[in-house]
């Protein structure tokens, strides 16, 4: 597609239950990321993946987080055993494979899934 | 710790006076920083970058200032108009392909 797509668009889930949120990459895009952004807060990066190397998962905050990227294309975070304050508007974004002295301008986000933990 | 933060969370101008927003930044390491324009319910959009051996960059209707000394970024808008009108985040890269993101500033824009 034209840009990044992201599903659900929304998602309320009971507290304790799995979630998995999906997205969609601009195709050819090799480096895509995710990002979590609370009420009233900036976005926190969450984790990364470049091609084929092992992804950057610096951000995740706890163990019930995981995500994968099959095929170098679609991701999957994952969240399990939701808490309520795992509420928040999830985001993706993917862009070109980074060139050395270019920063990651081409990054194209996604609208994001607002999770709703209740 | 590290941080990008804001002086402002809410801004409020009038239809056709000119924005700026501001933002500080603490780690002297970052080397590029962006800004971003985000829509309600939408994800955020680029607007404009500058790396750290400029102090200054222009776009359409919109200027960066970068003052290193004091770790200072601002974002100017001329002529606001309504559709200016969303969350504004400055964001800072040190090297890597990660963003470091600040809180935001809301810009509302009144007729």
């Amino acid at each position: 597609g034209a840009g990044v797509s992201q599903s659900p668009s929304n998602k309320v889930t009971e507290k304790g239950k799995d979630v998995e949120l999906r997205c969609d990459p601009i195709s050819g895009h090799t480096a895509l990321y995710w990002y979590r952004q609370s009420l009233g807060q900036g976005l926190e990066f969450l984790i990364y993946f470049q091609g084929n190397s092992a992804p950057d998962k610096s951000g995740l905050p706890s163990d019930r987080f995981s995500a994968e990227r099959t095929g170098g294309s679609v991701s999957t975070l994952t969240i399990q055993r939701t808490q309520q304050e795992d509420s928040a508007v999830y985001l993706c974004a993917s862009s070109l494979a980074r060139r050395q002295g270019s920063g990651p301008k081409g990054y194209t986000f996604g609208s994001g899934t607002r999770l709703t933990v209740v | 710790g590290e941080s990008v933060g804001l002086h402002l969370p809410t801004l409020s101008v009038q239809e056709g006076d000119n924005s700026i927003i501001n933002c500080a930044y603490s780690n002297s390491a970052s080397d590029y920083f962006i800004w971003y324009k985000q829509e309600s319910g939408k994800g955020p959009q680029f607007i404009i970058d500058i790396r750290s051996n400029m102090d200054k960059r222009q776009g359409q209707r919109v200027t960066v200032l970068l003052n290193k000394t004091v770790k200072h970024l601002s974002l100017q808008i001329a002529a606001t108009q309504p559709g200016d009108s969303a969350v504004y985040f400055c964001a800072e890269n040190k090297g890597t392909d990660k963003l470091i993101f600040g809180t935001g500033t809301r810009l509302q824009v009144f007729p």
